[in-house]
């Protein structure tokens, strides 16, 4: 069975830094392009970072290229998003998911609150 | 950037009624690569169809897709109690993948 653990959310003031993790299981991890997508409270899903099976290629949402960092360690079937300069609009709950184009399977999602 | 435009807002139906929903490109999607989601609160979405028209595994055959273009439809025959829930269409035709604002179908 797929499943895709998210941690790593909290409180922290604007301008600080959160990494967050995705521990993936029941499937080949380094076979799967994997994601980040967020969403805001009463909003729709945005989609925030992609990163190929490998990790040698990464993709941004204009919203955030530049501040956060996407990465993976296929040894130990995690990816990761580090996040520095949040700002209030970063808000939300970050889900990592598989990424064939569409998002197949997804995380329970990991809460985000960007507050002074 | 492809801007989806979900319709209605809301549907108000009674169990065992069909359920039609909307989503509407700003520009054409490529290869039909347009999915759907459903989510519950608390939850995340679930993926539902993928490529317009393809039930994702597990998914009962009252969901059905179509479409093409800017167009397209997501189906649900025969509302269950478990199917009220908000629904989300998504494309990956083009980058970035973005997603409609959503419909709620609540009950009647």
């Amino acid at each position: 069975e797929v499943q895709l653990l998210d941690s790593g959310g909290g409180l922290v003031q604007p301008g600080g830094s959160l990494r967050l993790s995705c521990a993936a299981s029941g499937f080949t991890f380094s076979s799967y392009g994997m994601s980040w997508v967020r969403q805001a409270p009463g909003k729709g899903p945005e989609w925030v970072s992609a990163i190929s099976g490998g990790g040698g290629t990464t993709y941004y949402g204009d919203s955030v290229k530049g501040r956060f960092t996407i990465s993976r360690d296929n040894s130990k079937n995690t990816m990761y998003l580090q996040m520095d300069s949040l700002r209030a609009e970063d808000t939300a709950v970050y889900y990592c998911a598989t990424i064939n184009g569409y998002f197949q399977y997804w995380g329970q999602g990991t809460l985000v609150i960007v507050s002074s | 950037e492809i801007v989806l435009t979900q319709s209605p807002g809301t549907l108000s139906l009674s169990p065992g009624e069909r359920a039609t929903l909307s989503c509407r490109a700003s520009q054409s999607v490529s290869g039909s690569n347009l999915a759907w989601y459903q989510q519950k609160p608390g939850r995340a979405p679930r993926l539902l169809i993928y490529g317009a028209s393809s039930r994702a595994t597990g998914i009962p055959d009252r969901f059905s897709g179509s479409g093409s273009g800017t167009d397209f439809t997501l189906t649900i025959n025969r509302l269950e109690p478990e199917d009220f829930a908000v629904y989300y269409c998504q494309q990956y035709g083009s980058s970035p993948r973005t997603f409609g604002q959503g419909t709620k179908v609540e009950i009647k």
